[in-house]
């Protein structure tokens, strides 16, 4: 079965830096990607998915993410970070069925 | 506000009690699914409906019995849980089946779920 891994579990940047939040797969046939995000105190949402073209997939909010078949990664990024970016990520993969990776807490200071 | 809705937005029972968990989606799509979110942890799928019928239930303790009886409402009925069960219950619905699916999941804001 497919798994999904989230290095990072929490991150802390500061506003206008720079972010990349990695996720990485173990499956090697055709997959689907997705990135999802929970703001405080609001339901799951998606970000952004890639199921087949472009690899670099945009986003909402100025997000994208990348998928790189021979890295099975799917690393989520955003130029310049807002404080209202703050909220937990979720990478989740499709495969046989929808799996989620633990969520990577991204807290963005003033 | 996603198309998912879910009540209680929390709750708390003991041991002995028997409670429900109640979803519903207003999106018109054709599959639900139960998840488990505790922190720290991958959310754990507990259980996938396509048409009122189960099509999956990944192993889940039978204090967790789940019920579709229609293509819109899902329950979780809950009966004699452990400490270890409290978290979050969110509920999903997609348009079809997740299965190589490019399908968009679109969760409730879950149940917070306390057991004393």
């Amino acid at each position: 079965a497919q798994s999904v891994s989230q290095h990072n579990h929490h991150v802390i940047l500061s506003e206008a830096a720079s972010l990349e939040l990695g996720c990485n797969y173990s499956y090697g046939g055709t997959v689907n990607l997705f990135w999802y995000v929970q703001y405080p105190g609001q339901h799951l949402q998606l970000l952004l998915k890639y199921f087949s073209g472009d690899p670099l997939v945009k986003g909402i909010k100025g997000f994208e993410a990348e998928f790189i078949k021979s890295k099975f990664s799917f690393n989520l990024r955003k130029p310049s970070v807002q404080w209202s970016d703050t909220a937990e990520y979720f990478c989740a993969v499709n495969a046989w069925d929808m799996r989620f990776g633990a969520g990577t807490r991204l807290t963005v200071k003033p | 506000e996603t198309g998912v809705t879910q009540t209680p937005r929390h709750l708390v029972m003991g041991m002995t009690n028997k409670k429900s968990l109640k979803c519903e989606q207003h999106l018109g799509h054709n599959a639900m699914y139960w998840y488990k979110q505790s922190a720290k942890k991958p959310l754990e799928l507990m259980f996938v409906y396509s048409l009122e019928e189960r099509v999956e239930n990944n192993s889940v303790p039978s204090r967790f019995s789940p019920e579709c009886p229609n293509s819109s409402h899902l329950f979780l009925h809950l009966h004699t849980l452990q400490p270890e069960d409290s978290a979050l219950y969110l509920c999903a619905s997609s348009q079809e089946v997740s299965g190589s699916s490019t399908d968009t999941q679109y969760f409730g804001p879950g149940t917070r779920l306390t057991v004393l």
